[in-house]
């Protein structure tokens, strides 16, 4: 079965420092790749998502990430966060035949004003 | 609106009643899937569906049951609950497979006691 990790479990960043999240899966296929956020109390929204073509994905809200292949990596970025984006974070891998889709463990971020 | 309807939004329990938690979609998908989210173990696949009368385990199906009458239904039923069943749990959607992306209802906060 595949498996998608994230290292950081929980992170903790003042407003307007830049954020990575990591992001590691374990699949030697081609994949279809996402990020997920969940804001507290709420249901998973989708942030990005990569199929193909440029590995660098913009997503709403200012959030990035790029697809690394030779690193089976898939990092979300965002240059200056905001309280706002206080939230878990989810990695989330399928392969485009996959009937299942396999989420990371999350990661919690907590932006301090 | 499309959306992913779940109900209901909280529910407590005791050991042995069954429960159904609904699920509907109204964007005609045809991949409906069943998680929980569990602190520090993400979110775990229960049970997933590719169509009508089409159902299958997915990574955690145990004391779990689902059903697909119809294509925007997708029930999940715990015929005995057990307390090691406490969780969130959320439905989801897509079109074909899960490997364009997922649909999120807003969660079923369910205790059982």
């Amino acid at each position: 079965a595949q498996s998608v990790s994230q290292h950081n479990h929980h992170v903790i960043l003042s407003e307007a420092a830049s954020l990575e999240l990591g992001c590691n899966y374990s699949y030697g296929g081609t994949v279809n790749l996402f990020w997920y956020v969940q804001y507290p109390g709420q249901h998973l929204q989708l942030l990005l998502k990569y199929f193909s073509g440029d590995p660098l994905v913009k997503g709403i809200k200012g959030f990035e990430a790029e697809f690394i292949k030779s690193k089976f990596s898939f990092n979300l970025r965002k240059p200056s966060v905001q309280w706002s984006d206080t939230a878990e974070y989810f990695c989330a891998v399928t392969t485009n035949t996959g009937n299942q889709f396999y989420f990371g463990t999350g990661t919690s971020l907590t932006v301090i004003p | 609106e499309a959306q992913v309807t779940q109900n209901p939004r909280y529910l407590i329990t005791v050991t042995g009643k069954k429960l159904t938690v609904t699920c509907s979609q109204n964007m005609n998908h045809e991949y409906m899937s069943w998680y929980r989210q569990d602190p520090g173990l993400g979110l775990r696949q229960i049970y997933y569906s590719m169509n009508v009368e089409v159902t299958d385990k997915g990574d955690v199906p145990e004391g779990y049951k689902v059903s697909r009458k119809e294509k925007r239904n997708f029930p999940l039923i715990l015929e005995s609950p057990s307390p090691n069943q406490t969780s969130l749990y959320f439905c989801a959607s897509s079109f074909t497979q899960a490997a364009r992306g997922y649909t999120f209802g807003s969660g079923t906060r369910l205790t059982v006691v």
